[in-house]
């Protein structure tokens, strides 16, 4: 069974960083592109950004609003994905999903999300 | 990259269909094969429900289907059951690694 289980979520002062943990299991980790999506309370879903698998050269890119903020990484030996985040700001709080793409276009796996709060 | 647009409710009784459309532009929906579709229930994870417009994963009913003509995509329900009633969102390709999803609409079983 595939999971993906995100954790490292908290509160942090604007300003502050960040790094959210992707532990995956039930499948070939090193295979699968690995995107992160957000969604703040009430609102919609957000694309943040995805880091190709080794096939692809571990290829990151980000939506603007995060593009020199946050940093996507993996850790294959660890079946781990990572989100940096730094510089943050209010509107960065919202609960974060950890999504795995066999293909590199469907989303296909999602985890349970871990909550960010951004605030003083 | 803006959000793909959708409309923020669509509705209809049990048994009937409803058509959620997902506008974009050729440099994203109107320019790739790689539009899904996801329901989410509140306080749930979202699932994928179409993916690359038309295909469904394993597991989904065929009451489910997906098109796309230029720059818009459509989520089709049909014989509308309580249990759809959720969020829906699109979310397509759109060039160099990048994605944007749509606003989401709500789908309210009368």
């Amino acid at each position: 069974e595939v999971q993906l289980v995100e954790s490292g979520g908290g509160l942090v002062q604007p300003g502050g960083s960040l790094k959210l943990s992707c532990v995956a299991s039930g499948f070939t980790f090193s295979g699968s592109a690995i995107h992160w999506v957000r969604q703040a309370s009430g609102k919609g879903l957000e694309w943040v950004g995805r880091i190709g698998g080794r096939g692809n050269n571990f290829a990151t890119s980000y939506a603007a609003s995060v593009n020199g903020r946050f940093t996507i990484s993996r850790d294959d030996s660890k079946n781990t994905a990572y989100l940096q985040m730094n510089s943050l700001k209010t509107e960065d709080t919202a609960l974060y999903y950890c999504v795995r793409s066999p293909d590199g276009y469907n989303l296909a796996y999602w985890g349970r999300g871990t909550l960010v709060t951004v605030s003083s | 990259q803006s959000a793909l647009t959708q409309p923020p409710s669509a509705s209809g009784s049990p048994g009937q269909s409803v058509t959620i459309s997902c506008t974009g532009t050729s440099s994203d929906v109107g320019g790739y094969n790689f539009v899904s579709w996801y329901q989410q229930h509140p306080g749930r994870a979202p699932k994928v429900i179409i993916y690359e417009v038309s295909k469904r994963p394993s597991g989904v009913p065929d009451r489910f289907s997906g098109s796309k003509s230029g720059n818009t995509a459509s989520l089709t329900v049909s014989g509308l059951q309580a249990e759809d009633e959720a969020d829906y969102y699109c979310i397509s390709y759109a060039g160099s690694k990048n994605f944007v999803f749509g606003t989401g609409t709500k789908v309210t079983v009368l």
